[in-house]
């Protein structure tokens, strides 16, 4: 049963720069049924999709985050990470790293068949 | 503020029926791309529950049913039990977002 850790600081000042970083066990990142995606939760609050990446290093990002945001992947150590600049207290959450399924290919059928256990992570100073 | 709108609560009693909508527009749900449901217990991550609409993966009862109608879906469950008080939540693609998006979500709660 393919597994997805995330790991990184459970606490970022405000103006950084949050880094986060998945590593998928029991599975291969480089996967073309697969993306690879950062999803967020803020306390209380419903899901926000963040953005996606594909083995390859094609890379999807939630328009509201994008000038932000940056997703890259790493096949030789089977991880994907996740880099939000100039962070401020919007941006705590429990940060999701997910495998999405395209189940009919192409980048828009696409559902999230696997989860991390999630990732707190607070902005103060 | 999310693209596609969900009640925010539903309730029934054990046993009864109830359905979660998931209300789009013609760049999401209108546009033909598919819907899929999730499931959140309490302090737990996300499951998923449906996919393309109206498919079960492996694993989940079929108390839970989707279906889909012009530019809204809906998630039912029949013969509600203690264990699927939960929060739900939609989730398709958006062609003028260019991206994925999640229903606002709906907390489920067992009378």
């Amino acid at each position: 049963q393919l597994q997805l850790q995330e790991s990184g600081p459970g606490l970022v000042k405000p103006s950084e720069t949050l880094s986060l970083t998945c590593t998928v066990s029991d599975g291969s990142i480089s996967s073309s049924s697969h993306y690879w995606g950062w999803i967020r939760q803020p306390p209380g609050k419903g899901l926000e999709w963040i953005g996606s990446i594909y083995y390859v290093g094609n890379t999807y990002y939630n328009p509201s985050l994008k000038s932000r945001v940056t997703i890259s992947v790493d096949t030789s150590k089977n991880q994907f990470s996740l880099k939000v600049n100039s962070v401020t207290a919007a941006d705590t959450a429990v940060y999701f790293c997910a495998r999405q399924f395209r189940w009919r290919g192409g980048s828009f059928y696409v559902y999230i068949d696997q989860w991390g256990q999630g990732t707190l992570v607070t902005v103060s100073s | 503020q999310s693209v596609l709108t969900q009640p925010p609560s539903v309730s029934g009693a054990p046993g009864q029926r109830v359905t979660i909508s998931c209300t789009g527009s013609s760049s999401n749900i209108g546009a033909g791309y598919d819907v899929h449901w999730y499931q959140q217990l309490p302090g737990t991550v996300p499951k998923l529950l449906i996919y393309g609409n109206s498919n079960r993966p492996s694993g989940v009862p079929d108390r839970f049913s989707g279906s889909k109608s012009g530019t809204s879906v809906s998630l039912a469950i029949t013969g509600l039990q203690a264990e699927d008080e939960a929060d739900y939540y939609c989730q398709s693609y958006d062609s003028t977002l260019s991206g994925y998006v999640f229903g606002t979500g709906t907390k489920v709660t067992v009378l």
